[in-house]
């Protein structure tokens, strides 16, 4: 079956630090790929995607590459701001428009100023 | 900007009691979701929902649980008899439902059972 691991957590980084968190996936077929992002007494905002393979997803700074010979879907900042401090979940979706999301554990970042 | 909203923020239960979690999702959208985290683990998918059917459940989402339209804007989730195990976050979801759609979240229940 579908299943994401991201790395464990908590993270905490400075100000301007450069941020990777890693994600691999094991899915059948050619899988869509998120990720979300969850700031306190919120609910998960889509933080950026990516639907096939060498694409790559950005919004907000925030990048990630799909790369389907390492199965994996890290996500990279190049310098990370205290507002950046939050929940975030690696997902995938396999084919189907509207079928379900399946989620990593997601990892906490804090970024001190 | 539309936003899902879901009530209450906290519920705490006896075990053996029903629960009912409510979601307003967006309200021009057509497929609507509950997941669930446990503290610690990861977000689960229980249920879809489309035309006013279960389009897709998991196997957490036995007949204790159920899931309902009652009207044109509200979508509920009801566990029959609470476990233990059922205490985690619960969160809504809804998408527009025309191709490759972004999934909107609520903020969540969180769910105590005692």
């Amino acid at each position: 079956g579908n299943s994401v691991t991201q790395m464990e957590g908590p993270v905490t980084l400075s100000e301007e630090a450069f941020l990777t968190i890693n994600c691999t996936y094991t899915a059948t077929g050619y899988p869509s790929l998120f990720w979300y992002v969850q700031y306190p007494g919120e609910g998960l905002q889509l933080l950026l995607k990516a639907t096939k393979a060498d694409d790559k997803g950005s919004n907000k700074g925030f990048e990630a590459t799909y790369r389907k010979e390492t199965t994996s879907f890290h996500l990279e900042k190049g310098s990370v701001q205290v507002s950046d401090s939050a929940v975030y979940f690696c997902a995938l979706r396999n084919t189907g428009a509207n079928s379900k999301l399946t989620f990593g554990k997601g990892i906490t970042l804090s970024v001190r100023p | 900007e539309p936003e899902v909203t879901q009530t209450p923020s906290h519920q705490v239960t006896q075990m053996g009691q029903e629960v009912i979690l409510r979601c307003v999702p967006i309200s021009n959208h057509l497929y609507f979701y509950w997941y669930r985290q446990i503290l610690g683990q990861k977000v689960e998918f229980l249920v879809s929902f489309y035309n006013n059917e279960i389009s897709e459940k998991s196997e957490i989402f036995d007949d204790q649980f159920s899931v309902e339209r009652p009207d044109g804007s509200n979508f509920t989730l009801k566990i029959r008899s609470t476990k233990l195990e059922d205490s985690a976050m619960y969160f809504c979801a809804s998408s527009e439902g025309l191709g490759y759609n972004e999934q909107f979240f609520g903020p969540g229940t969180r769910l105590t059972v005692l």
